[in-house]
């Protein structure tokens, strides 16, 4: 089974450009979510998309972050202008159910690892 | 707020050690408890713990969780070099509508194992 594809590894930018990041799930998971972890710490949930709905995006910061889940397969999180505290790896999780069961854990992808200067 | 702490933040031992992370968790909602081993890449998945009292085993690894008290441990038995990694508790969040919610991750134990 083919884990979550993430693109690019790694970015570059300074600070006040854009960029975007791209995730492509298991094939047939529902769930997909857009984490940060900024070094040191533990992964940060930013996005939690259903199919090709927004289910929690309670701790992105939207006036630079946003993100979109077309057709409810591949996603998208961009951030525009980015600044230096967005350094970090952004990684890429999906789950398989839609409801609540016992084996729904989150397979992440590989991570962007951005830095800002 | 919700938080996962845990403990040590950083622990160091010889081959063949045993070891305990600790990992306790205030969450709104709590639906499971994760644990994950993270190397110099993504997370991979470890355990759920659902329910209290029962230990899930792979391997050298185990894990517990106690709902009553909050916390979880991750056990290692005969550790090797290749358990060196950051080991992350993440509490689960179970939204309304019978949803999964995301992972409130913990900052993680960094594990070194030396020969």
């Amino acid at each position: 089974e083919a884990g979550v594809a993430q693109s690019p590894r790694y970015k570059i930018i300074e600070k006040r450009q854009s960029v975007a990041f791209w995730c492509n799930p298991i094939s047939g998971h529902a769930t997909l979510y857009w984490y940060q972890q900024i070094l040191g710490q533990g992964p940060k949930l930013l996005i939690q998309f259903q199919n090709n709905g927004v289910v929690d995006d309670s701790q992105l910061p939207k006036d630079r972050f946003s993100a979109e889940r077309l057709k409810g397969v591949d996603s998208t999180l961009k951030i525009q202008p980015a600044k230096l505290e967005d350094s970090a790896v952004y990684l890429c999780a999906s789950s398989l159910a839609v409801t609540l069961v016992d084996r729904n854990e989150q397979f992440f992808g590989p991570g962007t690892r951005l830095t800002v200067l | 707020e919700d938080k996962v702490v845990q403990s040590p933040l950083s622990l160091v031992v010889h081959e063949g050690d045993t070891v305990t992370l600790n990992c306790s968790y205030e969450v709104t909602n709590f639906r499971s408890l994760l644990w994950y081993k993270q190397e110099k890449k993504a997370p991979t998945f470890l355990f759920m713990l659902t329910s209290s009292g029962i230990e899930k085993k792979s391997g050298r690894l185990s894990s517990i969780l106690d709902k009553k008290e909050l916390f979880s441990i991750l056990n290692i038995t005969a550790t090797q070099t290749g358990d060196s990694a950051v080991y992350l508790c993440a509490g689960a969040v179970a939204l309304g509508g019978g949803s999964q919610g995301n992972l409130i991750f913990g900052k993680g134990t960094k594990l070194s194992v030396k020969p």
